[in-house]
């Protein structure tokens, strides 16, 4: 079966600077990842996803990019705010429609 | 749309009892899921149904745990007996057919304690 793998499990940056947060898959079957922010106890919602026939989408502050050769793709958010703050999810989906999470990322952004 | 409605928010039950969960999907959604969250284990997929059908259930912990979907509307996951090793959030979740690969939408969950 598909597994993701998500580094780093924890990130702190200060409010302004960036965050980068990375997964890979193994299953090449895999063509469509999505990725869910959940604040502290709340439903995980999702922010951004990417097919597998794009190499990268952006959507104001946050951009992802998909490496389908080397089976990793990133989430990018530009210009942190405190409210980012949050865990990250990533997520690999095939065709079949099961979709493998990774651990996720608690994401701290310090004002 | 009202979104994916889970109920109840909260669970405390006593170690033996049954509990059972309640989820209704987002109209129109084919695809319905059940997650559980824990800290130790992330966010684990226990079962999903795809009109209504149980298409993979592997991820269902062992037979204590059982679920349905009678009709388009409706799904419950059943625990018979819980344990307190089940305490976690249960989380319903539903797509449009992934033909298109659409996200996920999840309910609010469901917090079990089992004492």
């Amino acid at each position: 079966g598909e597994n993701v793998e998500q580094h780093p499990s924890t990130l702190s940056v200060q409010e302004g600077d960036s965050a980068v947060i990375k997964c890979t898959y193994s299953d090449s079957a895999s063509n469509y990842f999505p990725w869910y922010k959940q604040e502290l106890g709340k439903r995980p919602q999702l922010i951004i996803d990417i097919r597998s026939n794009v190499g990268e989408k952006k959507d104001q502050r946050i951009a992802v990019t998909l490496n389908k050769t080397a089976k990793h793709f990133s989430l990018h958010i530009t210009e942190t705010q405190p409210e980012d703050s949050a865990v990250y999810f990533c997520a690999a989906s095939d065709g079949a429609g099961k979709s493998t999470f990774g651990d996720g990322t608690t994401l701290t952004v310090k004002p | 749309d009202a979104g994916v409605i889970q109920s109840p928010r909260h669970e405390v039950t006593e170690m033996g009892q049954e509990v059972t969960l309640r989820c209704k999907p987002i109209s129109g959604h084919d695809y319905l899921f059940w997650y559980r969250q824990t800290m130790m284990r992330g966010l684990e997929l226990l079962i999903y149904f795809n009109n209504n059908v149980p298409i993979d259930d592997s991820g269902m912990p062992e037979d204590r745990f059982s679920a349905k979907m009678p009709n388009a509307s409706f799904s419950t996951l059943k625990i018979q007996p819980s344990e307190p090793r089940d305490s976690a959030v249960y989380f319903c979740a539903s797509s449009l057919s992934p033909v298109s690969n659409s996200p996920l939408h999840f309910g609010n969950g469901t917090r079990l304690t089992v004492t």
